[in-house]
């Protein structure tokens, strides 16, 4: 199995919006609706922000939002902040009782 | 609140096995219920799921590491613990343990990872 595909890197202007990609196959973010998506702070363990493509748990700001479309998801945070800077990781299920990950993007506030 | 608890030594000889502890605490029926598992992080690079285990005891993992990995829950002291045998280099990372309510919906805490390095 390979790992989903992000884009290394993302930036954008305070107040400004982005949106990371995370593009699978027909097999796991084409195939089911369970798209989890996790920020990371440097040092730090990561955090669940969004979770089955488009819920936000608890406590996670509505400026974080998620979406599919065919084999890729998206996150897309609006409004960034500097506490935003962060790198983030997108998971989905993949059949069979199995899980895989994104590579990570480094978002950049700038 | 729960909390996990990450134990377990940082460095392993190469063939050796890798075994760390994740401790649950706080809360009624920690492992009891629930959905558990361990990821991983080699340096500079993305998460790597490894495995998880459910309160029942059922098991799942990922392929690629099936063959070495076992991951287990002891309800009676509330750990929950993974074994990796026959290291080497590539399994240098940090590994989290973390927990969830099914596969399908993410990890929604996590423990304070461990740095585990593979060398002689």
């Amino acid at each position: 199995q390979s790992a989903l595909t992000q884009p290394p890197s993302a930036s954008g202007s305070r107040g400004q919006s982005v949106t990371i990609s995370c593009t699978g196959t027909s097999s796991d973010v084409g195939g089911y609706n369970y798209v989890s998506w996790y920020q990371q702070h440097p040092g730090k363990a990561p955090k669940l922000i969004i979770s089955e493509v488009n819920k936000r748990p608890s406590g996670v700001p509505d400026r974080f939002s998620g979406s599919k479309s065919g084999n890729t998801a998206s996150l897309t945070v609006s409004g960034l902040q500097a506490e935003d800077e962060a790198d983030y990781h997108c998971s989905s299920y993949a059949g069979s009782n199995n899980v895989i990950f994104g590579g990570g993007t480094k978002l950049t506030v700038l | 609140q729960v909390q996990l608890q990450q134990s377990g030594p940082g460095l392993v000889k190469p063939s050796d096995t890798l075994s760390l502890i994740c401790s649950v605490s706080g809360g009624a029926t920690t492992t009891s219920i629930y959905y558990w598992g361990w990821v991983r992080q080699p340096p500079g690079k993305g998460l790597e799921w490894i495995g998880s285990i459910y309160y029942s005891g059922t098991t799942h993992y990922n392929p690629s590491l099936k063959s070495r990995v076992t991951i287990s829950v002891d309800t009676s002291k509330n750990e929950l613990s993974v074994r990796l045998r026959s290291v080497t280099a590539a399994d240098t990372a940090v590994y989290y343990c973390a927990r969830g309510d099914n596969i399908l919906t993410g990890y929604f805490q996590w423990g304070q990872g461990t740095q585990v390095t593979v060398s002689s």
